[in-house]
């Protein structure tokens, strides 16, 4: 049972690029979040689907887009990169919140944009 | 969104018992009280969450008193292996309820 699976673990941009950060899981969760950690931060909240075909903003949702085409999968576009894009990026899962607090986290994705 | 507040960071040894107080003055009636733990260059894995009074489990325990205002974790003969951030959220029970995270409390558990 694989979890939560980011891709790529690392990723260096250009300022002005785009890139995919991509996240599946095989838990058949229905809520799937998007979460930056910048250094010795908490989480922020970017984007979040309630399952396939429904997503909306969090906290911070500017220069991010998502879909969610699917159950499993719920890719995070990034649009023109900017430095202050630099953080870690987590994607999480969980089944209905309010009867299961636990998400389940990704390890990750290391990005920096120069 | 209830406001948490627990320590910045936190120093213990091997072996000790170690509590992690969080303050949450205006939670809600129906706001759950959920501990995630989190390793450098990791995600956050949880922990524990509870309501009222004490929840156990094989990672740790919850105290939470009458009013519910703050919660405590309790981590059992904490090893070198339990140095990580520590985060307490309180959690609304109701659709569409989403985590936020605060800084955390940063356990640094020493030989």
């Amino acid at each position: 049972n694989a979890g939560v699976t980011q891709t790529p673990k690392f990723r260096i941009l250009k300022i002005g690029q785009s890139m995919t950060l991509q996240c599946t899981q095989d838990m058949n969760h229905n809520y799937m979040y998007w979460y930056r950690q910048d250094p010795g931060m908490g989480l922020k909240l970017i984007y979040y689907s309630v399952g396939a075909g429904i997503t909306d903003k969090g906290e911070v949702p500017n220069g991010y887009n998502v879909s969610r085409s699917t159950t499993e999968d719920f890719p995070l576009r990034l649009e023109l990169a900017a430095p202050s894009q630099t953080s870690v990026y987590f994607c999480a899962s969980s089944s209905d919140p309010w009867q299961n607090y636990g998400y389940t986290f990704g390890s990750g994705t290391r990005l920096t944009v120069v | 969104l209830a406001k948490t507040t627990q320590p910045i960071s936190m120093d213990s040894y091997e072996g000790q018992e170690v509590n992690i107080t969080c303050s949450h003055n205006n939670i809600a009636t129906n706001d759950y009280i959920t501990w995630y733990q989190q390793f450098p260059s990791q995600g956050p894995r949880f922990i524990i969450q509870g309501y009222k009074t004490k929840v156990t489990n094989e990672v740790a325990s919850l105290f939470i008193p009458a009013d519910r205002k703050s919660s405590t974790l309790s981590l059992p003969r904490v090893s070198l292996s339990d140095t990580a951030v520590y985060y307490c959220l309180v959690v609304l029970n109701n659709a569409g309820n989403m985590l936020t995270f605060g800084g955390g409390t940063r356990l640094m558990v020493k030989p």
